[in-house]
């Protein structure tokens, strides 16, 4: 079946503007979770969805970070006043939400702010 | 604060030896799960690992944990050139059907001939 697909896959903005990145998870997943990946790092945790509230936002770096998933499937992480800081590989990824299940990720976006 | 360590964070394997790779982290957790990742790809789900003494074999990789050390091992069994990747070990210290991955930075294998 499809997997966690992710749009766009390359985002190249200023300085200053406002960005969105969508997540669209596997079908059927309940749980949404949402990562950065700077390079030569692993990827570090920014916020999870069980559903359509988010279950843990302690990730987030700061308040111009924001995500939503209003129906319980996709969701989009929105960044204002994006900053050079916030260059990276944003990843998604999906689970069934059962402890121990695995995370399945999709194939990022590569966000660059110049 | 949960610290999860990988080493090394590069390792040159010779084809057809056999290797392993530590993951240690610093909070009790029994859920652990270990990742590859080739250049420029996303993450591919490898192990689950979600009790004290699991072990999980898939090809030449095995994985096992041990949540007293707080330790998980990757064992390479006569390397190959396709498994040349980045290995990432997480870390999940929520309870229930909650779930938050601490990952470590990764160990880079490469396989020369």
């Amino acid at each position: 079946g499809a997997g966690v697909s992710q749009t766009p896959s390359n985002k190249v903005t200023e300085k200053g503007k406002y960005v969105e990145l969508r997540c669209d998870p596997i079908s059927g997943h309940t749980a949404l979770y949402w990562y950065r990946q700077s390079l030569g790092q692993g990827p570090e945790f920014l916020i999870y969805f069980q559903g359509t509230g988010a279950a843990d936002d302690s990730g987030l770096p700061n308040d111009r970070f924001f995500a939503v998933r209003p129906e319980g499937s996709v969701s989009t992480l929105k960044i204002q006043r994006t900053e050079r800081g916030d260059s990276a590989v944003y990843l998604c990824a999906s689970s069934l939400g059962l402890a121990g299940t695995s995370q399945y990720f999709g194939p990022g976006t590569r966000l660059t702010v110049l | 604060e949960l610290k999860v360590e990988q080493n090394p964070l590069f390792l040159s394997m010779q084809e057809g030896k056999n290797y392993t790779i530590y993951c240690n982290y610093s909070t009790t957790s029994d859920r652990l799960y270990w990742y590859r990742q080739d250049p420029g790809k996303s993450l591919e789900s490898l192990f689950v690992l979600l009790s004290n003494g699991a072990v999980k074999q898939e090809g030449r990789l095995m994985a096992s944990l041990d949540t007293k050390a707080r330790l998980s091992t990757l064992h390479i069994t006569a390397a190959v050139h396709d498994l040349s990747a980045t290995y990432f070990c997480a870390v999940d210290i929520h309870t229930g059907a909650n779930s938050k991955l601490t990952f470590g930075k990764g160990i880079t294998l490469s396989v020369r001939p």
